[in-house]
């Protein structure tokens, strides 16, 4: 799999929009970008995923650059339960393991 | 669906003894993944399971860690002699194929915290 950045924490005011970049320069052309968060003492959810369009849920949307090497996920209007820690993570789908990362700590401000 | 349910939610032990730890996964989920938390190391992927065989146990971290699973609707890891610096939150998580080239995301249990003093 291929390896993803991001960074450690980020700070959103509630009711804005909390964009949590990823990069992942060495991704190749069958793998996803996956988004999981974890509330904390809780386990991890998933978030949302897509290719190479972008993609959006009741959770969240979700910006892949056209060249794929970056994605962004956004949190429309972030609440105080939004505060947990992202991670971003690319696979292939065929692909079984899920390895995490460090992810992003994001903490809504009131 | 009830989700994926681990117990106990808490284990508190001695130096030295056998711990398990238990799972059970979403019905239909032929993938289980069991995950250890840390600080220090974050979300470790131990060992994962597919229609109750193991694939993949090479972040089992010693012989002390065993998992089973003996049926799609039980799995256990055990361990023993528990040590304390096995203490951490152990996730268990499961998922499924949902065709020939997708897998499915990975649903999660909320943890089991353990704590070997």
């Amino acid at each position: 799999d291929a390896k993803t950045t991001q960074p450690p924490s980020m700070d959103c005011a509630e009711g804005r929009a909390a964009n949590l970049p990823c990069n992942h320069s060495t991704i190749s052309g069958n793998e996803y970008v996956y988004w999981y968060r974890q509330i904390h003492s809780q386990g991890p959810q998933y978030i949302i995923h897509g290719l190479k369009n972008n993609e959006t849920n009741e959770m969240a949307s979700l910006i892949i650059t056209e060249d794929r090497k970056s994605s962004t996920l956004i949190l429309p209007h972030a609440t105080l339960r939004d505060t947990a820690v992202y991670y971003c993570i690319v696979r292939k789908t065929s692909y079984d393991k899920v390895i995490f990362g460090p992810g992003t700590s994001l903490s809504v401000i009131p | 669906d009830a989700g994926v349910i681990q117990s106990p939610r808490h284990e508190v032990t001695e130096m030295g003894q056998e711990v398990t730890l238990r799972c059970k996964p979403i019905s239909g989920h032929d993938y289980l993944f069991w995950y250890r938390q840390t600080m220090m190391r974050g979300l470790e992927l131990l060992i994962y399971f597919n229609n109750n065989v193991p694939i993949d146990d090479s972040g089992m971290p010693e012989d002390r860690f065993s998992a089973k699973m003996p049926n799609a609707s039980f799995s256990t890891l055990k361990i023993q002699p528990s040590e304390p610096r096995d203490s951490a939150v152990y996730f268990c998580a499961s998922s499924t194929r949902r065709d020939r080239v997708h897998n499915s995301p990975l649903h999660f249990g909320n943890g089991t915290r353990l704590t070997v003093t």
